[in-house]
């Protein structure tokens, strides 16, 4: 089956700065890599996806690139505020938009 | 964006009862449910997919007699936790497929289930 691994674990940025997530995936014949950010106690929110036929995707502060001969893809995101502080999720999946297998998680702290 | 709303958002039960958790899909139909479980400060993982009258589909070592769920209409996912005991105490989450223009899934805000 997949596997997704993701790094790094926490990531500490100044207010301002940039974050970047990094993830691989296992199974080439996945073609849906969505990413999500989930706050304690909440439920997963999706910030922002990529299908593979795409090689970057970007939304504001957020972009997402995707690399399949590496099968690796990546979380940028710009002008970090504290409000970005939360545990962000990669995930892959082939063929399904709910059926998903999520990275470890990265545990975002943006100080001011 | 489409409302997946899960009930109840925590609940304490006794060890060796069962418990029921219930995953609506509010404005829109959803033929596919997804439920996940979360450890703390852990990842999601994917326990069982709930298909609309048929048999939902377990991931390798899940126990589906222990985890039984009923998608018995095209709004409602239902997951019961048999038997319980305390290293089933976690954080459960459902999600739904949508379809048409909107290709993404929406999740559930989850229950918390401690087993004492």
């Amino acid at each position: 089956g997949e596997n997704v691994e993701q790094h790094p674990s926490t990531l500490s940025v100044q207010e301002g700065d940039s974050a970047v997530i990094k993830c691989t995936y296992s199974d080439s014949a996945s073609n849906y890599f969505p990413w999500y950010k989930q706050e304690l106690g909440k439920r997963p929110q999706l910030i922002i996806d990529i299908r593979s036929n795409v090689g970057e995707k970007k939304d504001q502060r957020i972009a997402v690139t995707l690399n399949k001969t590496a099968k690796h893809f990546s979380l940028h995101i710009t002008e970090t505020q504290p409000e970005d502080s939360a545990v962000y999720f990669c995930a892959a999946s082939r063929d399904s938009w709910g059926k998903l297998q999520f990275g470890a998680g990265t545990q975002v702290v943006v100080t001011p | 964006g489409a409302v997946v709303s899960q009930h109840p958002s925590w609940v304490i039960c006794k060890s060796g009862t069962s418990v029921k958790i219930e995953c609506r899909s509010l404005d829109f139909q959803a033929t596919t449910m997804f439920w996940y479980r979360q450890f703390p400060k852990q990842s999601l993982m994917l326990m069982a997919t709930s298909n609309e009258g048929s048999k939902a589909t377990y991931e390798q070592g899940v126990e589906k007699d222990k985890f039984l769920i009923n998608h018995a209409s095209l709004t409602l996912s239902t997951l019961t936790v048999t038997s319980a005991h305390p290293e089933d105490s976690s954080f459960y989450i459902c999600s739904a497929e949508t379809g048409g223009s909107r290709t993404e899934a929406f999740f559930g805000q989850g229950t918390r289930l401690t087993v004492v």
